[in-house]
């Protein structure tokens, strides 16, 4: 079955600086690849996700990109913000409809 | 927006007792989930549901977990002897299948075995 790695497990960065966290799975025929951001004690929600057609995503301060060669994927939060603070989970879809969850990024923004 | 709803929000039991978790998904999706998250630790795929019927399983849904619909709108996770170890936030989610891949999740069930 899939397995997803994501690193760091934690990440403090002063607000306004940038945050990256990547992923990597181990099933080439995963297909969708979405970013979780929790909260604490609230429920996971879509951030953003990739399908494996598209090498890159953007929406306003957040971008995710993907490389399938090296089964890798990565989030990118610009202009970071205290209220950006949360757990992030990266996930990866294989041929059915499960995902697989990385083991989160604590990230932590210092006004 | 609609979103999916969960009942109850936090349930205490004792070991070897059985809980049904309810869930109500969002009313035009197909497909429906229960993952489970133990505290400070990732999310679990336990069980994803279509068309009246189990499509995919993981290890962890073992014969102490059932799943149902018995009705047009709630969808449940039984667990029929509780163990310690299933101590766990239970979120359920759904989505409208593969024209809808984001999956909605619901608040969650705080599940503890005493």
């Amino acid at each position: 079955g899939e397995n997803v790695e994501q690193h760091p497990s934690t990440l403090s960065v002063q607000e306004g600086d940038s945050a990256v966290i990547k992923c990597t799975y181990s099933d080439s025929a995963s297909n969708y690849f979405p970013w979780y951001k929790q909260e604490l004690g609230k429920r996971p929600q879509l951030i953003i996700d990739i399908r494996s057609n598209v090498g890159e995503k953007k929406d306003q301060r957040i971008a995710v990109t993907l490389n399938k060669t090296a089964k890798h994927f990565s989030l990118h939060i610009t202009e970071t913000q205290p209220e950006d603070s949360a757990v992030y989970f990266c996930a990866a879809r294989e041929t059915g409809n499960m995902l697989t969850f990385g083991g989160g990024t604590r990230l932590m923004v210092k006004p | 927006e609609p979103e999916v709803t969960q009942t109850p929000s936090h349930q205490v039991t004792q070991m070897g007792q059985e809980v049904i978790l309810r869930c109500v998904p969002i009313s035009n999706h197909l497909y429906f989930y229960w993952y489970r998250q133990i505290l400070g630790q990732k999310v679990e795929f336990l069980v994803s549901f279509y068309n009246n019927e189990i499509s995919e399983k993981s290890e962890i849904f073992d014969d102490q977990f059932s799943v149902e619909r018995p009705d047009g709108s709630n969808f449940t996770l039984k667990i029929r002897s509780t163990k310690l170890e299933d101590s766990a936030m239970y979120f359920c989610a759904s989505n409208g299948g593969l024209a809808g891949v984001e999956q909605f999740f619901g608040p969650g069930t705080r599940l503890t075995v005493l």
